[in-house]
């Protein structure tokens, strides 16, 4: 099994471009979530699913959509793009039956300039 | 006030010696908690849960105070490959969206 991955691993966006990020998981999980983690800052929710067509707001939601259209994959979306969005994206799943432990994909690292 | 605060270090800590953190929650509500450990430049990974009865996972050992609301990391005959960031996790309530609050992590330095 993959696991969760996510793409791209890398980008710079200039201000104002949109991009879309991906998530794919294979474990068959019905939560989902993204976070984006800054130095010193930790991990912070961004939006999550608790299942297919769901998706809910988390800590810092502004600025990003989320988009749950099949179970395996989270999209998240930035339809334009601000310098205070630089950060590294972490997208994540978890299930009850996996006793809710939350698996990170690697990371995508976007630079906005 | 974060939620969860960390020291963020690093503790540099000689290749086998011992070696114990806190982290601070600020919501008496939080029900659940754990100690992640993360990579440079990688994904955060589970280490460990918190038992309210602390637990024991090899050289690992960690403890909750809910009266004083902290969790403790402690890491026993610490490895160079201990050498990490260490993230105190904790949530209110596991079935309600598995919502985690994630502290900024310890860094830990283990040297020869």
């Amino acid at each position: 099994n993959a696991g969760v991955t996510q793409t791209p691993k890398f980008r710079v966006l200039k201000t104002g471009q949109s991009m879309t990020l991906l998530c794919a998981q294979d474990m068959n999980h019905e939560y989902m979530y993204w976070y984006r983690q800054d130095p010193g800052m930790g991990l912070r929710l961004i939006h999550y699913s608790v299942g297919e067509g769901t998706t809910a707001k988390g800590e810092v939601p502004d600025g990003y959509n989320v988009s749950r259209l099949k179970k395996q994959n989270f999209l998240l979306g930035l339809e334009s793009a601000a310098p205070s969005q630089t950060s590294v994206y972490f997208c994540a799943s978890s299930s009850w039956g996996a006793g809710w432990e939350q698996y990170f994909g690697p990371g995508t690292r976007l630079t906005v300039t | 006030r974060k939620e969860v605060e960390q020291d963020p270090g690093p503790f540099n800590v000689p290749e086998g010696a011992t070696v114990a953190f806190n982290c601070t929650y600020s919501n008496s509500a939080s029900q659940s908690f754990f100690w992640y450990r993360q990579d440079c430049r990688k994904e955060p990974k589970l280490l460990m849960s918190v038992y309210s009865s602390g637990n024991e996972d090899g050289r690992f050992t960690a403890q909750l105070n809910r009266a004083s609301q902290y969790i403790s990391l402690l890491i026993r005959d610490s490895k160079l490959s201990d050498s990490a960031t260490y993230l105190c996790v904790v949530t209110r309530a596991l079935s309600a969206g598995n919502k985690l609050t994630f502290g900024g992590g310890t860094r830990v330095l283990v040297k020869p």
